[in-house]
């Protein structure tokens, strides 16, 4: 089975914070993603990267940036972490271009206070 | 521009019933289609997939109907038990669009003992 982790579960932050969150999967995946949920607006693509040192943009970046210098981790900053960046945030995997099923970490809950 | 969405936020239904949520998308070009439970406090778990040669598919207790004329989609559950209780969401995904997945809203489904 694909096991994807996720470094916490629920984070508490200061506006203007910076923010990591670590994704890591343990399949040798070559895609990772990151979206945030929100209630009422689904599942949003922030980053995703299908490469180690690859990245790309998704639907809504802006003051989100990404980091993969290993294969198998995947991280999401928030250089200055603002409240309407509070929400639930998803990292999640497919093996390759051909493989589309998306394995998902159980999340992390971050408030920005 | 693309969209995915569910026509109801909400489901109810008795146990032992049988649960049908549904989804509507914009895309003609979507080729893959993709039903996710998401438990509370988890992330979204894979149920069922289906491409668009096919009309529909089954699952353990779950079947997948495509209609690709009004571009419909719907998840039937079989004799829903408790733990069916969760959101479910419906995705998307087109040839065009490099592991790129469109997710809807979802819909809460509701179980009654």
């Amino acid at each position: 089975d694909v096991k994807v982790t996720q470094s916490s579960r629920y984070l508490v932050k200061r506006t203007g914070e910076k923010v990591f969150l670590e994704c890591v999967q343990d399949m040798d995946h070559e895609n990772m993603f990151w979206y945030r949920q929100d209630p009422g607006l689904g599942l949003r693509l922030i980053y995703f990267s299908y490469d180690v040192k690859m990245k790309e943009k998704g639907d809504i970046p802006e003051g989100y940036s990404v980091s993969r210098e290993k294969k198998e981790r995947f991280s999401l900053i928030l250089e200055s972490a603002s409240t309407n960046q509070t929400s639930m945030y998803l990292c999640a995997t497919t093996q390759g271009q051909r493989q589309e099923t998306q394995y998902f970490g159980p999340g992390t809950r971050l408030l920005v206070l | 521009g693309e969209s995915v969405g569910l026509h109801l936020p909400t489901l109810s239904v008795q146990e032992g019933d049988n649960s049908i949520i549904n989804c509507a998308y914009s895309n003609s070009a979507s080729d893959y289609f993709i039903w996710y439970k998401q438990e509370s406090g988890k992330g979204p778990q894979f149920i069922i997939d289906i491409r668009s040669n096919m009309d529909k598919r089954q699952g353990q207790r779950v079947t997948v109907l495509l209609n690709k004329t009004v571009k419909h989609l719907s998840l039937q559950i079989a004799a829903t038990q408790p733990g069916d209780s969760a959101v479910y969401f419906c995705a998307e995904k087109s040839k065009t669009s490099y592991d790129k997945v469109i997710f809807g809203p979802g819909t809460s489904l509701s179980v009654i003992p």
